[in-house]
């Protein structure tokens, strides 16, 4: 099937700094990603969607200036934690809708794993 | 988006057959009802999925009664490597999906 990859897998970083994650879709293209966020013991939270060549749709409650999203190719989404603070510590999850047919099912990436201090 | 309903935790000995049923009421006619598998630090991993009646794959089957307001995900003879929490998620699976709480499924010897 169709493979999302993600980087970094982990990082660490101090509190006031900024963090990349990146997300592919290998072998195929996504006009649209997604953006999870899950804490220790619980499910994954919707952030955002990821639209290629447009701005990205915030879940509400999500802070856009908090968590930005850019959509620059048809195969990379990145999400930037600005001035990350130690509760924005967090599994970031993306996901895909793989290519096909149009109930194709979304295809996860493996995680970052961002830690504050 | 449907929102669905699944017991929080279920406990099976390996080479037991399980079967995880999900709610959801509110389904719409054009949703499908989707399964996926997270391990601990890893992101989900599609099981299966399906509309209605009965789907089956090389790692398990799905079960939709014919009002489509709930499904049973069924793992044939399960190993300690299955343990894991299960999702249910209803929608059309390229728009955004709403996870639920999952189930938590712990298989021992």
């Amino acid at each position: 099937g169709a493979v999302v990859s993600q980087h970094p897998s982990w990082v660490i970083c101090k509190s006031g700094t900024s963090v990349k994650i990146e997300c592919r879709s290998l072998d195929f293209q996504a006009t649209t990603m997604f953006w999870y966020r899950q804490f220790p013991k619980q499910s994954l939270m919707l952030m955002a969607t990821s639209n290629e060549g447009s701005k990205a749709t915030y879940e509400q409650g999500v802070e856009k200036d908090k968590f930005l999203i850019n959509h620059a190719s048809l195969t990379l989404s990145t999400l930037t934690v600005t001035s990350a603070h130690p509760e924005d510590s967090s599994f970031y999850i993306c996901s895909a809708p793989g290519p096909g047919a149009v109930q194709e099912t979304q295809y996860f990436g493996p995680g970052t794993r961002l830690l504050v201090l | 988006l449907a929102k669905t309903t699944q017991p929080i935790s279920m406990d099976s000995y390996e080479g037991q057959e399980v079967n995880i049923t999900c709610s959801h009421n509110n389904i719409a006619t054009n949703d499908y009802i989707t399964w996926y598998q997270q391990f601990p630090s890893q992101g989900p991993r599609f099981i299966i999925q399906g509309y209605k009646t009965k789907v089956t794959n090389e790692v398990a089957s799905l079960f939709i009664p014919a009002d489509r307001k709930s499904s049973t995900l069924s793992l044939p003879r399960v190993s300690l490597s299955d343990t894991a929490v299960y999702y249910c998620l209803v929608g059309l699976t390229a728009s955004k999906l709403t996870f639920g709480t999952g189930t938590r499924l712990q298989v021992t010897l």
